[in-house]
């Protein structure tokens, strides 16, 4: 069965220290697509990444990586420096090649971020 | 500007008024579709349709229904609204053949059945 798994809830940090987001993931397909994407409190939904299951380097986009490994089923997303504009619900997704046709996410429960000045 | 727009963005109705949330989106996307979001459980997949005239269940599609009489439009209709049917709903549109789970979300509805 496929399923993605956050189990931080909520992460409270102070400005400019690092946090890492944890995001666990299953699925019995041997391609798949893992995704992280933000909300912030304005609602809407901003794709940050995508990452096939075949690439397992990591990425760095400024403040913030990715850090994938196969073995532990583990797509974790660690934000350096963190600013109060961070804060929002993250999201950690899946989207398995069997059922692309349906274009379906599988999400997690979202992690909550509330960065303080 | 390419987007995906839905209206209302925030309603309130009671139980059994027949409501519809429109969706529409200007960049000719093949794929459409719509979840909802409730704490806790993140989004789940209500309907999805992958061009005019097709559509197929997600993961909860009771009590709601759709259409796709045109490719930019994407309405979902709740024909007799419950108040478990309470929640922020997003519309999502991808061009057919890009990688599954590239969406493009809509800014979200806020629903609330009293």
């Amino acid at each position: 069965a496929q399923k993605v798994t956050q189990a931080q809830t909520e992460i409270s940090v102070v400005e400019k220290e690092d946090v890492t987001l944890d995001c666990v993931y299953e699925t019995r397909d041997t391609t798949y697509y893992l995704f992280w994407y933000k909300q912030p409190p304005s609602g809407e939904l901003v794709f940050l990444i995508r990452r096939n299951s075949f690439d397992e380097q990591n990425e760095i986009s400024g403040r913030y990586s990715w850090n994938f490994q196969k073995s532990t089923s583990s797509f974790n997303f660690t934000i350096t420096a963190s600013q109060v504009v961070d804060s929002a619900v993250y999201f950690c997704a899946l989207s398995e090649a069997s059922s692309s046709n349906t274009g379906k996410l599988i999400f997690g429960q979202g992690t909550t971020l509330q960065v303080k000045p | 500007e390419a987007q995906v727009t839905q209206n209302p963005r925030y309603l309130i109705t009671v139980t059994g008024k027949k409501l519809t949330v429109t969706c529409s989106q200007n960049m000719n996307h093949e794929y459409m579709s719509w979840y909802r979001q409730d704490p806790g459980l993140g989004l789940r997949q209500i309907y999805y349709s992958m061009n005019v005239e097709v559509t197929d269940k997600g993961d909860v599609p009771e009590g709601y229904k759709v259409s796709r009489k045109e490719k930019r439009n994407f309405p979902l209709i709740l024909e007799s609204p419950s108040p478990n049917q309470t929640s922020l709903y997003f519309c999502a549109s991808s061009p057919l053949g890009r990688t599954a789970g590239e969406l493009f979300f809509g800014e979200g509805s806020r629903l609330t059945v009293l």
